[in-house]
Parts: C-alpha cells; sequence; structure tokens
C-alpha cells in the first residue's frame, strides 16, 4: 500500500507564532501533494496543491503569504503557518498522490493544530 | 449548486443491512470518482475508486457510477457496527487531478 505521514500530529502554540507540518510519502514517489483544512463537522475544505520543485497552487481565499507550502522533494512536502491565530485552529490533512490526474489520492493522518 | 452534493444524513441501518449512499456531481467532464471513509477525528481512507459506467465491487462494498446521470454511488453489505463513519465522495473535476469533496454522508450501524 501507500503510506503517507505527518509530523507533529498535534501541536498547541501561542498565537502569533509559527508552525510547520512535515507530510511525508513513505513508500512512492509523491508527484503532487495536497493541503486540505477541517473544521469540526465540516468537510475537507482543499487549500492548496503542491508540485515537485515548483510553486503550489492555492485555491481562491487561501492566503499563500500565510499557509506558506515547500515541496522540496518527491517524499516531503511542508505546510507553515506564519503568526498562526487562534482562528487558524483545525485540522490539518495532506494527501499524496503518485502519477496522473486520475490516481488516487493517499492520505495522512492529519495534525491537529490549537492556537492559544 | 455545490459541486459534488451528498445527503447529509445521518443515515441509519441494522446491522446486516444493506446501507446505500448517494453522490451527485455538477461537472459533465468529471473523470474519476472516489468513496473515502471518515472516522470521527482521523483523516479519511480510500474505500473505492472507479473511472467507468457500471459497477465496481469489492468484498462487502459496490460501486455504481452513472455518467449520463452524474451520479455515483456506495453500497455496503451487511453493514456492520465498524462500519458506522462519515462517507465523503470526491470527484475529480479537471485535468489537474484536484478532487472536490462532498461534505460527506454520516452512516449509523445500530447492532
Amino acid at each position: 500500500g501507500a503510506v503517507v505521514s505527518q509530523h507533529p500530529s498535534w501541536v498547541i502554540c501561542k498565537s502569533g507564532t509559527s508552525v510547520k507540518i512535515e507530510c511525508r510519502s513513505l513508500d512512492f514517489q509523491a508527484t503532487t501533494m495536497f493541503w486540505y483544512r477541517q473544521f469540526p463537522k465540516q468537510s475537507l475544505m482543499l487549500m492548496a496543491t503542491s508540485n515537485e520543485g515548483s510553486k503550489a497552487t492555492y485555491e481562491q481565499g487561501v492566503e499563500k503569504d500565510k499557509f506558506l507550502i515547500n515541496h522540496a522533494s518527491l517524499t516531503l512536502s511542508t505546510l507553515t503557518v506564519t503568526s498562526a491565530h487562534p482562528e487558524d485552529s483545525s485540522f490539518y490533512i495532506c494527501s499524496a498522490r503518485r502519477g496522473g490526474s486520475t490516481e488516487t489520492q493517499y492520505f495522512g493522518p492529519g495534525t491537529r493544530l490549537l492556537v492559544l | 449548486q455545490k459541486e459534488v452534493e451528498q445527503n447529509s444524513g445521518p443515515l441509519s441501518v441494522p446491522e446486516g443491512a444493506i446501507a446505500s449512499l448517494n453522490c451527485t456531481y455538477s461537472d459533465r467532464g468529471s473523470q474519476s470518482f472516489f468513496w473515502y471513509r471518515q472516522y470521527s477525528g482521523k483523516s479519511p481512507e480510500l474505500i473505492m475508486f472507479i473511472y467507468s459506467n457500471g459497477d465496481k465491487e469489492d468484498g462487502r462494498f459496490t460501486a455504481q457510477l452513472n455518467k449520463a446521470s452524474q451520479y455515483v454511488s456506495l453500497l455496503i453489505r451487511d453493514s456492520q457496527p465498524s462500519d458506522s463513519a462519515t462517507y465523503l465522495c470526491a470527484v475529480n473535476l479537471d485535468l489537474a487531478g484536484k478532487s472536490t469533496f462532498g461534505d460527506g454522508t454520516t452512516l449509523t450501524v445500530k447492532p
């Protein structure tokens, strides 16, 4: 199977600090990674699409200067929430896709962020 | 109109029954269709994907796709309490391959 890991699994931080979340594909090379956010009892909302070696494509309404995405290799993408505020508290989930556009996404276990 | 629509539920079925989950999508050019299961507090996990019209079976799960009517469904046979979760329908709407998710249907299987 295709395994995707995320680190950390949960984080608590003070308002104004930055938080970095890592997403790794452990047993395959991910040409594309996606970052989602999910608030309680709501559906997944795509934040951005990340392709290795190129700039991320952000969805409408997502601030690219606040949510910095780096996809430095075929197995690692990072999301940095800069100057986090309580309203950024959410469940952040990454997914990775192996190949073409019809390929399945494999989800990481998610990172729960709480900003105090 | 949402791009991907699901009945929010909750859908409740007795143990051993067939659970039927439905999803409609708006873009006729959609290429691929996925069903994910999400337990409370966890990330989604893939159940099935389907690309072609018709039925696709995997164990107790059957996905059905009808592109003419723009719907995709998931049948769960012999439902178990462990099937209780939120089921997300996802559709790849464009060539970039990003998926758009429905809001999910919450299924409860009662012992």
